[in-house]
C-alpha cells in the first residue's frame, strides 16, 4: 500500500517570502501522480499544482513549484512571494497510474501554513 | 460553471441518531467520490461510484454506513446509528473519469458532530 508523509505539522511565512513544504511517499510502483491541494479554512479543497512521476521536469504553476525527487520518494512545494491568501491546509497526494488502482488518492496528514504580515 | 454541491455544511446530531448527506457533483461527472476526513487529518476514500455503481467501497464501514447514486447523479451517504467517533468532515468529490489524469474537483464538505 501506498503512504505518504508530511513531516511539518505547521509552517510559517512572512508575505513576499519563499515558503517549501515537504512531503515524502513511499510505493513500490513506477507510474503513478502526485498532487499538492490546498485547503483553505471551511472552503474546499483546490488543486493547485501535479506531477506525473514519468516526467523529469518539476511542475511549475506561476508563484508554485515542486522539486521531485523520483528516487528519494520526495515532492517537495515551493511557494514564492506569499501571499495572505495562500494561508490554508495543505496535502500532498498520491494516485496510481495503473488501471484499478487509479482513482484513488491517498493524501498525508496535511500541513497548516500561516503567512504573516 | 457550478461546482460539487453538498449540503448540509453543518450538522449537529445526538449519538445513535441518523443522518443523511448529499451531494450533486459537477455536472457530466460520471465518478463520484465519498470521503472522510478527521480533525487534523488528510481525506481517507470511504466509496466511489462510477455513474450508479459502486465500484470501490472496501473502506465503507457497511454496518452503519450505506450510500447510493440511484441514477448516477447526485449521491446521498447515511449513517445509522451515528456514533461519537464519527464527527468529522465528509467531503463528496466528482471527475469526469477515473484516469489518473482526470482531477477531482471537491465540495465543501459537511462537518458532522456527534453529541
Amino acid at each position: 500500500a501506498q503512504t505518504v508523509t508530511q513531516s511539518q505539522p505547521e509552517m510559517s511565512v512572512q508575505e513576499a517570502e519563499t515558503v517549501t513544504l515537504s512531503c515524502t511517499y513511499d510505493t513500490s510502483e513506477s507510474d503513478y501522480y502526485l498532487f499538492w491541494y490546498k485547503q483553505p479554512p471551511s472552503r474546499q479543497m483546490i488543486l493547485v499544482i501535479r506531477q506525473e512521476a514519468y516526467k523529469q521536469q518539476n511542475a511549475t504553476e506561476n508563484r508554485f513549484s515542486v522539486n521531485f525527487q523520483k528516487a528519494a520518494k520526495s515532492f517537495s512545494l515551493k511557494i514564492s512571494d506569499s501571499q495572505l491568501g495562500d494561508a490554508a491546509m495543505y496535502f500532498c497526494a498520491y494516485r496510481s497510474a495503473y488501471r484499478g488502482t487509479a482513482s484513488k488518492l491517498t493524501f498525508g496528514t496535511g500541513t497548516r501554513l500561516q503567512v504573516t504580515l | 460553471e457550478a461546482g460539487v454541491v453538498q449540503s448540509p455544511r453543518y450538522k449537529i446530531i445526538e449519538k445513535k441518531q441518523p443522518v443523511a448527506f448529499w451531494c450533486n457533483p459537477i455536472s457530466g461527472h460520471n465518478t463520484l467520490y465519498w470521503y472522510l476526513q478527521n480533525l487534523g487529518q488528510g481525506p481517507e476514500l470511504l466509496i466511489r461510484y462510477e455513474n450508479e455503481e459502486a465500484v470501490d467501497d472496501s473502506q465503507l464501514p457497511k454496518d452503519r454506513f450505506s450510500a447510493e447514486r440511484l441514477k448516477g447523479v447526485d449521491s446521498t451517504l447515511k449513517i445509522q446509528p451515528a456514533e461519537l467517533g464519527d464527527s468529522a468532515v465528509y467531503l463528496c468529490a466528482s471527475s469526469s473519469g477515473t484516469a489518473s489524469y482526470n482531477e477531482q474537483f471537491f465540495g465543501p464538505g459537511t462537518r458532522l458532530t456527534v453529541l
